[in-house]
């Protein structure tokens, strides 16, 4: 497997811009996460999936904040529109469940580094 | 929620020191507590991890122990070489589910030659 895919691997955008990132969850895995990534705040933890289904996004800052999972592949994290302090990397990862014989290692992406101007 | 503190946020070492990261967490029901180390510029990666049934765990130069009744756990790293300057970071799960996990704010380690 390829592992967690992330696109773009960095944007650029001007403030008030719709910024998409894009997340593709290895294989066969039930839960994907985002996290945020800030040198203030370190890993923040956006929101979470289990089988496609959004389970907690307490974590996303603000309404300009929205996450959905249509299908087991694939997962989009959108900021509209977009500021300044949105600034930071944007980590997509995924887990199997849990079990006795699994503890369920998170493995990253490569993370979306976005700039907002 | 769950909360987790990480201490300290930096620690400088000599070639071959030891170094000891330790972090605190909130909820009891937490049942699972990996260390992920990140490099510059690079994703995060799991480098040991424990559950709640186990107080200690290691793997070569790198253990971690755990104390339920405390709420703490600690990564103990020998021998310290170069490489092992990163970033490292505690995590404990959101909940007995054990689904999500949430972090530590980090530790930059730094190791001299």
């Amino acid at each position: 497997d390829a592992g967690v895919i992330q696109s773009p691997r960095h944007e650029v955008t001007e403030m008030g811009q719709e910024v998409t990132l894009r997340c593709k969850p290895i294989s066969g895995h039930n839960s994907l996460f985002w996290y945020r990534q800030t040198m203030m705040r370190g890993l923040e933890l956006l929101i979470y999936f289990n089988n496609n289904v959004p389970i907690d996004d307490s974590g996303m800052p603000e309404d300009r904040f929205s996450a959905k999972m249509p299908n087991a592949s694939f997962s989009t994290l959108k900021i509209q529109p977009s500021e300044p302090r949105d600034s930071a990397v944007y980590f997509c990862a995924s887990r199997p469940l849990p079990s006795a014989a699994n503890t369920g290692e998170l493995f990253f992406g490569e993370g979306s580094r976005l700039t907002v101007l | 929620g769950e909360n987790v503190e990480q201490h300290p946020s930096t620690l400088s070492v000599q070639e071959g020191d030891s170094a000891v990261i330790k972090c605190t967490y909130s909820d009891s029901a937490s049942n699972y507590f990996p260390w992920y180390k990140q490099e510059l510029g690079k994703r995060p990666q799991l480098i040991i991890d424990i559950r709640s049934n186990v107080g200690e765990k290691k793997d070569q130069r790198i253990a971690v122990t755990l104390n339920k009744t405390a709420k703490h756990f600690s990564l103990h790293i020998t021998e310290t070489q170069p490489e092992d300057s990163a970033v490292y970071f505690c995590a404990a799960t959101l909940n007995q589910a054990g689904t999500a996990l949430i972090f530590g704010k980090g530790t930059t380690l730094s190791v001299s030659s």
